[in-house]
């Protein structure tokens, strides 16, 4: 049972243009939730969170949205720069620091 | 937040042999993670390793499979048992950024082709 799914496997935009990448989840004891980003050969990377009682997080051109009462969370990136281009995890985890459940990946492109 | 050396880096295995992976952390860490990602798929936590005490083994895995060894605040190893080509994933090491956190710093990660 894939508590965390990620339905697009692959997005691509245009540099300068926002990226959306989407994520749906079943638990709704899932109580934060985070972002990941994946280079070729390196080990996943820590991006954004956010906490089940919040609906929304900023850092720079990242910023996340939950909608709680959906199961959904989305990352947004504007503007998107070719630099960008990595496959993004979603996770979540219920009050448990090590245990995230991951979805299956989106393979970001950002063309030039 | 920590470092994390992971050996090796990728290796290629006979069917039925083991390998030991090893992880490095360079600051002192109460737990330690092991993840697997299998290919095209999403990342798994296989067992937590706690200094002093036998590893935490997630549902599907068991530790005549998978032995981890824990024997200081730093260091890790996973071994992956009499291999199949399904063991074929990449294996990662992680650790809390801080204590009690949810967010997880990973290592590069062992890349294992089981043939």
């Amino acid at each position: 049972d894939q508590q965390v799914k990620q339905n697009s496997p692959s997005l691509s935009v245009q540099e300068g243009r926002i990226s959306i990448l989407n994520c749906d989840y079943t638990n709704s004891m899932f109580d934060y939730f985070l972002w990941y980003k994946k280079y070729p050969a390196e080990g996943p990377t820590f991006l954004i969170s956010i906490s089940s009682i919040k609906d929304k997080n900023e850092d720079g051109r990242f910023t996340v949205f939950l909608n709680k009462s959906a199961k959904h969370l989305s990352l947004h990136i504007v503007p998107s720069q070719p630099g960008d281009s990595a496959v993004y995890f979603c996770a979540a985890s219920v009050n448990q620091g090590g245990k995230l459940i991951f979805g299956q990946g989106t393979e970001l492109s950002v063309k030039p | 937040s920590a470092v994390i050396s992971q050996k090796p880096s990728r290796d290629i295995c006979q069917r039925g042999t083991s390998l030991t992976i090893q992880c490095q952390v360079d600051s002192q860490v109460t737990m330690m993670f092991w993840y697997r990602q299998q290919p095209g798929q999403s990342l798994t936590l296989i067992a937590t390793a706690n200094q002093g005490s036998e590893a935490t083994y997630e549902s599907g895995f068991v530790i005549d499979k998978f032995p981890i060894s824990r024997p200081n605040l730093t260091f890790s190893t996973l071994t992956v048992s009499n291999m199949s080509p399904e063991d074929s994933s990449i294996y990662l090491c992680s650790v809390e950024v801080s204590s009690g956190a949810n967010v997880l710093t990973f290592g590069a990660g062992s890349r294992l082709t089981v043939l």
